[in-house]
Formats: C-alpha cells, structure tokens, sequence
C-alpha cells in the first residue's frame, strides 16, 4: 500500500511571497500524485495531478509541483500567493489502478497574511 | 448544476438516534465514495461502489451502511449514533477504468454533530 506524509500542519506566509507545501510518499510500486485543495466549508477540489510525463506539473492559477522519483517528494510551490489562496492542501497518492487506492495525507493549512 | 451533491449539509442529532446523508453525481460516473474527515482534517475512506456493487468496506462499525440504488446515488445510513460519530462526511464520484486516474470529484461535505 502507499501513504503520503504532509511534514507541515499549518504555513502562514506573506501575501506576494513564496510558498513550498511537502509532500513525501511511500510506494513499492508506481504511482499517480495528486494536490487537492479544500476552501473552507467546500468539498475538495483537484489542483493538480502528475500520471507520466514531464515531471513538472502545474494548475491553472499559478502553482506548480514537481515529481522527484529519486526523493519520493511531490512539492506544491506557488511563487506569489494570494489572500484567496488560504485553504488546506492535500497531498495524494494512488497506485496505477487509480481512484480506489487513493491515501491522502494529512492535510496542509496555508494562511495568506495581508 | 452541481456535479455531486449532498443532503443535508449540517445534521445535529442525539446519540442514540438513527440517521441518513443522501449524494448523488450528475457526472455520470461509475464509482462513488464515502470518506469521513476527523476534527484534525485527516481523510480516510469508508466505502465505495462500483455499479452499485461495494468494491471497499474499511474498517467502520457496522452501524454505517451504505445503500447504492443505482450508480448515481450513494446513501449513507447510520444506525445508534455515538459521540465519535461527529465528522464532516464527504461523498466523492470517479470514472472507473481500471486504469483510472485516480481523480475524485467531492461534495460539499455533510457536517454531522452528535450530542
């Protein structure tokens, strides 16, 4: 089985600053990785995914993730966030069979300060 | 047209009590999930349907039941409510392909408080 570990519970960081949220996971097998985010009170919402290829990913407002194979890492980084990205971030992995092995992380709640 | 949809959103309710928490997709998907999210936002997956058929049954008490009428809905049933039934439940559709992608599609959550 896979699991995903979020190394960081909370990042507060500065309007128009930069942002990393970790992501590490574990699998003996390939994988599919996922962001997903979650606006307060909403569902979650897919970012971005990485399945094959270029193994930089990115989403239509700005952040972007790397698949590092070698360190088992899939970093969500944004160079300039705004107040409207305040939301917690989920990290996810799946097997190749897909959306049935799906294993979140724990979560990552990013809080843009004016 | 919201693509999956939840009733109700918030539910406050006594221990002991029996209640339902209604998700239906309009995505035409083939799956549907159950996922409950704890006070600390951890996710774990309790159930999912393929074709009304249950493909996953986590370890969850016996006192939840799933009902899949057809591969649109997916209801969740909770007999003798406890405490540590208090969660936000969220219902989740995805194509099934075999080789899927593993792309979920949530509602808004259903927030169930348990006095």
């Amino acid at each position: 089985a896979q699991s995903v570990t979020q190394l960081d519970s909370q990042v507060p960081v500065f309007e128009e600053a930069p942002v990393e949220l970790r992501c590490n996971y574990s699998s003996s097998v390939s994988v599919y990785l996922f962001w997903y985010v979650q606006y307060p009170n909403q569902g979650l919402q897919l970012l971005l995914k990485y399945l094959s290829g270029s193994t930089l990913v990115e989403s239509i407002n700005g952040f972007e993730a790397e698949f590092n194979k070698s360190q088992t890492s899939f970093h969500l980084r944004k160079p300039s966030v705004h107040i409207s990205d305040t939301a917690e971030y989920f990290c996810a992995v799946s097997d190749l069979t897909g959306a049935n092995n799906l294993f979140f992380g724990t979560g990552t709640r990013l809080t843009v300060i004016p | 047209d919201t693509a999956v949809s939840q009733t109700p959103k918030y539910l406050v309710t006594q221990m002991g009590n029996d209640k339902s928490i209604k998700c239906e997709q309009n995505l035409g998907h083939d799956t549907m999930y159950w996922y409950k999210q704890d006070s600390k936002k951890f996710l774990k997956i309790m159930f999912s349907y393929n074709n009304k058929e249950l493909i996953i049954n986590e370890t969850v008490p016996n006192r939840f039941s799933p009902k899949s009428p057809d591969k649109a809905h997916l209801n969740l049933h909770i007999n003798s409510l406890e405490l540590g039934d208090s969660a936000v439940y969220f219902c989740a559709s995805s194509r099934w392909t075999g080789g899927g992608t593993g792309e979920l599609f949530f509602g808004e959550g259903s927030r169930l408080t348990v006095l």
